[in-house]
This record gives structure tokens, sequence and C-alpha cells, in this order.
């Protein structure tokens, strides 16, 4: 089945800086990555996501790579923010007969303010 | 607001106990999965549904546990006699199976603490 790595486990940055979130798969079927923000108490917001025909993504501040050689995926957020601070979680999607995504273990993103 | 609503949000049983959690997501979500999601972790899969039909399951859902979706619409999430190592959050999420329908939308959870 398919595995998903991510790092780091926690980001701390100061407002106005860059963050950034690795993670890595390990089924070369998988063709869809999404990633989530979870606040407290809350579940699992969508806020970006990439299929495995397109290399980059942006939206607004939050942009998405991914290279499909070395299996790996990044997010990016620029110009943080206080309410950027939440857990952030990425996924993989085989869709290879399974519906299911297979998250990462998720990083804890900290804007000094 | 991703329209799934769970109930109830918080639910406390004491071991033995059998435990039932509802998912009410929009009528355009063809498509309805079950995650769990324990502290610390990411949310693991569950199950699946396509409209009513149950189409996958994980290793994860022992026999005490049976999920529904009647009229594939609202679905259910039943646990058996409960054990403290089911204590996590239970989430649900629906996506709509056409164009970009791999997008999960996720609910608020039900937190289940088992004593």
């Amino acid at each position: 089945g398919e595995n998903v790595e991510q790092h780091p486990s926690t980001l701390s940055v100061q407002e106005g800086d860059s963050a950034v979130i690795k993670c890595t798969y390990s089924d070369s079927a998988s063709n869809y990555f999404p990633w989530y923000k979870q606040e407290l108490g809350k579940g699992p917001q969508l806020i970006i996501d990439i299929r495995s025909n397109v290399g980059e993504k942006k939206d607004q501040r939050i942009a998405v790579t991914l290279n499909k050689t070395a299996k790996h995926f990044s997010l990016h957020i620029t110009e943080t923010q206080p309410e950027d601070s939440a857990v952030y979680f990425c996924a993989a999607y085989s869709g290879a007969g399974s519906y299911q995504l297979t998250f990462g273990k998720g990083t804890k993103l900290s804007v000094i303010p | 607001d991703t329209g799934v609503s769970q109930d109830p949000r918080h639910k406390i049983t004491k071991r033995g106990q059998n435990v039932t959690f509802r998912c009410d997501p929009i009528s355009e979500h063809n498509r309805l999965y079950w995650y769990r999601q324990t502290l610390g972790q990411g949310p693991e899969f569950l199950t699946y549904f396509q409209n009513e039909a149950q189409l996958e399951k994980s290793r994860l859902l022992s026999d005490r546990f049976s999920a529904e979706r009647p009229k594939g619409s609202f679905s259910t999430l039943e646990i058996q006699r409960t054990e403290q190592g089911d204590s996590a959050m239970y989430l649900c999420a629906g996506s709509t199976g056409q164009g970009t329908f791999y997008e999960q939308y996720f609910g608020p959870g039900t937190r289940l603490t088992v004593t």
C-alpha cells in the first residue's frame, strides 16, 4: 500500500517569512496529492491540491510542487500570517482501485507575530 | 464550511458500550468516506461508500465496526463493545464523484473517549 512521509513534524517561522513542508510517497501509481489544514478541534480543510500531470500549482500565498520522478511534493506558504498557524497534512491518492487518501503524520506550523 | 456535518461532536462512553455516529454530507456527495484520527497522527481510512454501496473497507475496520449508508445520503458508523483503543476522532468526508471527483471534504469530526 501507499506510504506517505512528511517533514518536518514541527515548524516555527516569523510572521512574513516563508514556510516549506515536504512529503514523499511510495506508490508510483499515485496521481492526486491534496494538502489539508487542521485547526484545533476542527476537521481537515482542503487548501490546495495537485494532480500528477502538473508540476506546480499556486493559489495566492500557497503553492504546491510535485516531482513525480523523485516521488515527492511540497507545500510552500509565503508571507506567513498568525492565522496560518495550524497542523498541515499532505496526502496521496492512488486511484488504482482504491478510493482512500493516505495521509502523512502532519506538520505543526507556528507563525510567531 | 464544507457542508458536511457530524453528530455528535463529542461522545464519552464506558468500555464495552456501543456507540453510533452520524454523518450528513451535502446532496451532491455521492461518495462518502470514514476516517479515524488519533492524537498526533493523520487521518486513517476506514471505509468508503459510493451511493449506498460500501465498496471498500480497511483492515482497521474490525468486526466490531459497522457502517451503513442506507439511502445514499447520510451515513452511520457503529462501534460495538468499545475498547479504550477506540478513543479517537472519527471523521467523515464527502466527494462528488464528478469532474473533480478526487476532492474530499471533511466534516468537523466526532471525538470519542472510551473510559
